[in-house]
């Protein structure tokens, strides 16, 4: 069955602290990741996306995010948290040719000054 | 860049009304648009595909009858929630594909619409 993992619900980091969002998914064909943020009551705004070549991604704000087929991973980093940063982070997979995406249960970032 | 609008943003009604969100790209055409439904502190779940000029397909267990889906221009879908009951009660966010093709497939969000059925 194709699934999208976030095995953290809930994330505390101080602010300029490394973070690192896992994602884990499962998928019959060649997946297209993304990463989404939503900030209180907003939509989804894309962070990054990886449908092929160079494994690691770069996004806005700071953030990239590594493919890791061997490990069916696609986990998001940033090296240093800023306090804006604390949202709703969600990972997603879908097919080539449809938009019919995928979510997992998203990852819930608090930065503490 | 692609925007895609949501209104209202926000909305209360009373239990039996019907309620109509409407979800538009401003600077592209959407061939297809999709409605989602988040509960709170949940992940994102897919309702419906809508298409311009055709009936929208539903995903397995949501009501077709009681969310009804319109895609009359390639700007424009609307969701009606019919007859609103209290657990109608959530988040809606639409989203509008812009591209077909490799490296297209990205969607636009909208900032979603909070129903609140009384």
């Amino acid at each position: 069955a194709q699934s999208v993992t976030q095995p953290d619900i809930h994330i505390t980091v101080s602010e300029g602290a490394s973070l690192e969002l896992r994602c884990n998914y499962s998928y019959g064909a060649t997946p297209y990741l993304f990463w989404y943020v939503q900030s209180p009551g907003q939509g989804l705004q894309l962070l990054l996306k990886y449908f092929s070549g160079d494994t690691l991604v770069q996004g806005i704000k700071g953030f990239e995010a590594e493919f890791k087929r061997s490990q069916s991973s696609f986990n998001l980093r940033k090296p240093s948290v800023h306090w804006s940063d604390a949202a709703e982070y969600f990972c997603a997979v879908g097919p080539f040719n449809t938009d019919k995406l995928i979510f997992g249960t998203g990852t819930r970032l608090q930065v503490f000054p | 860049g692609a925007v895609v609008s949501q209104h209202p943003s926000w909305v209360i009604c009373k239990s039996g009304t019907s309620v109509k969100i409407e979800c538009r790209s401003l600077d592209f055409q959407a061939t297809t648009m999709f409605w989602y439904r988040q509960f709170p502190k949940q992940s994102l779940m897919l309702m419906a595909t809508s298409n311009e000029g055709s009936k929208a397909t539903y995903e397995q267990g949501v009501e077709k009858d009681k969310f009804l889906i319109n895609h009359a221009s390639l700007t424009l879908s609307t969701l009606t929630v019919t007859s609103a009951h209290p657990e109608d009660s959530s988040f809606y966010i639409c989203s509008a594909s812009r591209d077909r093709g490799p490296g297209a497939n990205v969607l636009t969000f909208g900032a979603g619409s909070r129903l609140t059925v009384l």
